[in-house]
């Protein structure tokens, strides 16, 4: 069964702290993502990547960043986390041609007090 | 930016009974999707509709899509408790491959009354 697997399903952090999520799959795709999930403004995306070492912002790339060292895995950092940063993470993966949908990881809700 | 915007918000019905979901979108794309969220967890791809295609099926699903009219609904028949959950259309802009990214509404939440 494939999989796009997140490292925490819940994490609480303090402000100003360096925070990675990690997401890891074993599809072999191409294309990874990672989105925010709040209530009332659904999914928006802050970045992706189509290939290793490749990235791409999304519409909400500020206070984040990421890497792609290896093409199974997708790190979303946050440099210094501030309270609203607290929200659902959703990494995603899709081949490069992908035209079946997206894969989603189960999600880690952070919390950042 | 927020592409997709799905109607109703929210939608309490019998088991047993149809549930209809309305997806309508801004510009042009290759092709829309649908997704489940239980709640808490992450996005499960339900169907996907090409620009090209005006309908299509899978299981207790049915899908649509107007193009001229920027909108697509979803249908689920004969619901199951099972399938409360949120659900969300994203569209697909790329013309070619690689990633620009999905854009997602902002869900309906429904809920199957037993």
């Amino acid at each position: 069964d494939v999989k796009v697997t997140q490292s925490s399903r819940y994490l609480v952090k303090r402000t100003g702290e360096k925070v990675f999520l990690e997401c890891v799959q074993d599809m072999d795709h191409e294309n990874m993502f990672w989105y925010r999930q709040d209530p009332g403004l659904g999914l928006r995306l802050i970045y992706f990547s189509y290939d290793v070492k490749m990235k791409e912002k999304g519409d909400i790339p500020e206070g984040y960043s990421v890497s792609r060292e290896k093409k199974e895995r997708f790190s979303l950092i946050l440099e210094s986390a501030s309270t609203n940063q607290t929200s659902m993470y959703l990494c995603a993966s899709s081949p490069f041609w992908g035209r079946d949908g997206y894969t989603f990881g189960s999600g880690t809700r952070l919390t950042v007090v | 930016s927020q592409q997709g915007e799905e109607d109703p918000q929210a939608l309490s019905i019998q088991e047993g009974e149809n549930a209809t979901m309305n997806c309508s979108y801004k510009t042009s794309i290759n092709n829309l999707q649908w997704y489940r969220q239980n709640s808490g967890r992450g996005l499960v791809h339900l169907i996907l509709i090409r620009s090209n295609e005006r309908e299509k099926h899978s299981g207790r699903l049915r899908v649509t899509l107007d193009t001229s009219k920027k909108s697509s609904s979803l249908l689920i028949t004969a619901s199951r408790a099972a399938d409360t959950a949120s659900y969300f259309c994203a569209t697909d802009a790329r013309s070619g491959g690689g990633a620009d990214g999905l854009t997602f509404g902002k869900g309906t939440h429904l809920i199957i009354q037993p």
